[in-house]
């Protein structure tokens, strides 16, 4: 099946630093997601990207949809302490409607 | 609208008994997605459905498994008998059809854990 490459598993950062995480596939994708999920609860969408080669921001957020549909990249700018949680990346595409995940990238945040 | 809803948040079960968790999408919402989350596997697809009509079940683990969609507002995911290893965190997602938008909003979650 579709499988995502996420990395890294886990990270342990300094309030104030930045961070970053990307997803790979051997598959060309339509559509890249990035979610995060905090304790207890679902994932929550932070960024679409549907254009290869796209760069979105959404506040201290900016992704990328790789040239290659087959990557993406995910940085957070200035971390605080609520960004702790699991960081999902999803695609989509592929003649398929489904929503595949990669394993996750949890982020921890020392104030 | 209040999301997806799921229920229960919680279920604690004994082995060999059935378990059903249960879902409302969100309204207008034409596909629904079953999904399980553990550590080991992270999140995997079970099931999804379109306009009520599965459409993929390849990530059902076993014929214990069983998912149903009597309706556009409801949904069940059903485990007869449960075992040990079903033990995880059971969400449920839906979205709207779009030819280009395809991001899911996911319930709360069901945290199952059968002994």
């Amino acid at each position: 099946g579709q499988q995502l490459n996420q990395s890294p598993q886990s990270m342990f950062i300094q309030e104030g630093e930045d961070v970053s995480m990307n997803c790979t596939s051997s598959s060309i994708f339509n559509t890249w997601l990035w979610y995060k999920q905090d304790p207890g609860e679902g994932p929550v969408l932070l960024i679409a990207l549907y254009k290869a080669g796209e760069l979105t921001s959404n506040g201290r957020l900016t992704a990328q949809f790789g040239i290659t549909r087959k990557d993406s990249f995910l940085n957070i700018s200035a971390s605080i302490p609520s960004d702790v949680g699991i960081y999902f990346c999803a695609v989509s595409g592929g003649g398929s409607e489904k929503l595949v995940f990669g394993k996750g990238m949890k982020l921890t945040v020392n104030p | 609208d209040a999301g997806v809803i799921q229920s229960p948040r919680h279920e604690v079960t004994e082995m060999g008994q059935e378990v059903t968790l249960r879902c409302k999408p969100i309204s207008g919402h034409d596909y629904l997605f079953w999904y399980r989350q553990t550590m080991m596997r992270g999140l995997e697809l079970l099931i999804y459905f379109n306009n009520n009509v599965p459409i993929d079940d390849s990530g059902m683990p076993e014929d214990r498994f069983s998912a149903k969609m009597p309706n556009a507002s409801f949904s069940t995911l059903k485990i007869q008998p449960s075992e040990p290893r079903d033990s995880a965190v059971y969400f449920c997602a839906s979205r709207p059809y779009s030819r280009f938008y395809t991001e899911a909003f996911f319930g709360q979650g069901t945290r199952l854990t059968v002994v």
